[in-house]
């Protein structure tokens, strides 16, 4: 078991409301990356943060969006919920941003938006 | 655009087979590729990273291949398990990002 943590594990929301996800990236480890997994589909990455600075983003609208703490920790925040944006939220960590570094992710976020 | 495929989508297989799962990339300047697990509803777990520099490697009862210039990976499982029953995920990182492109998985289930 990696030493990513994510809460919650389950989470149930409204559309139209806002939600947050947190992250705790394994120890040593300042990259974080935020990842979308639909059912029966690959994870979809979302952005990524490297030392509190955004470091590249997917193809997702400004309604998604992210901090990284001096901790390196790291929240995923998401407004105006829809229900498409129902999926399992992946978070991975890595020592450093370039492209030669292994990720390894938490359990994730289970959300549903009803 | 990086574009990753796997095939098969899904197999079943009784327990002692050895099995290859298949991993496709379109651009093949790849820096690494990593092969995962996902046991349902749940993360993934890292079972292999291969660097571009590398052809293989190998982990217990794993062992995982690349091929740059075809643009292919192979994951061999020798003497399945019903423990291996999950979902296998390939992603790439390419030279000019460095975020994972993840494959759809091929759902594996390993029956007594």
């Amino acid at each position: 078991e990696t030493g990513v943590t994510q809460s919650p594990t389950h989470l149930i929301k409204t559309r139209g409301q806002q939600v947050t996800l947190r992250c705790s990236s394994q120890s040593g480890h300042n990259t974080v990356s935020w990842y979308q997994q639909a059912l029966g589909q690959g994870p979809q990455f979302i952005f990524q943060y490297y030392r509190e600075e955004e470091n590249g983003r997917g193809n997702f609208p400004p309604r998604f969006s992210g901090l990284q703490f001096p901790n390196y920790s790291s929240e995923l925040n998401v407004n105006a919920l829809e229900l498409d944006d129902s999926a399992l939220y992946l978070c991975a960590s890595s020592l450093g941003a370039g492209p030669g570094t292994e990720a390894f992710f938490g359990q994730g976020t289970r959300l549903t938006v009803v | 655009k990086q574009e990753v495929t796997q095939i098969p989508a899904a197999l079943s297989v009784p327990e002692g087979e050895n099995l290859v799962l298949n991993c496709s990339f379109t651009d093949s300047a790849i820096y690494n590729l990593q092969w995962f697990r996902q046991d349902p509803g749940k993360g993934l777990t890292s079972l292999l990273l291969i660097q571009s520099s590398q052809r293989e490697q190998t982990s217990g009862r794993l062992n995982a291949s690349l091929d740059k210039s075809s643009g292919r990976s192979t994951l061999y499982i020798a003497a399945s398990q019903p423990g291996d029953s999950a979902t296998y995920l390939c992603a790439a990182i390419s030279y000019n990002t460095d975020k994972l492109i993840f494959g759809t998985g091929t759902r594996l289930q390993v029956f007594p």
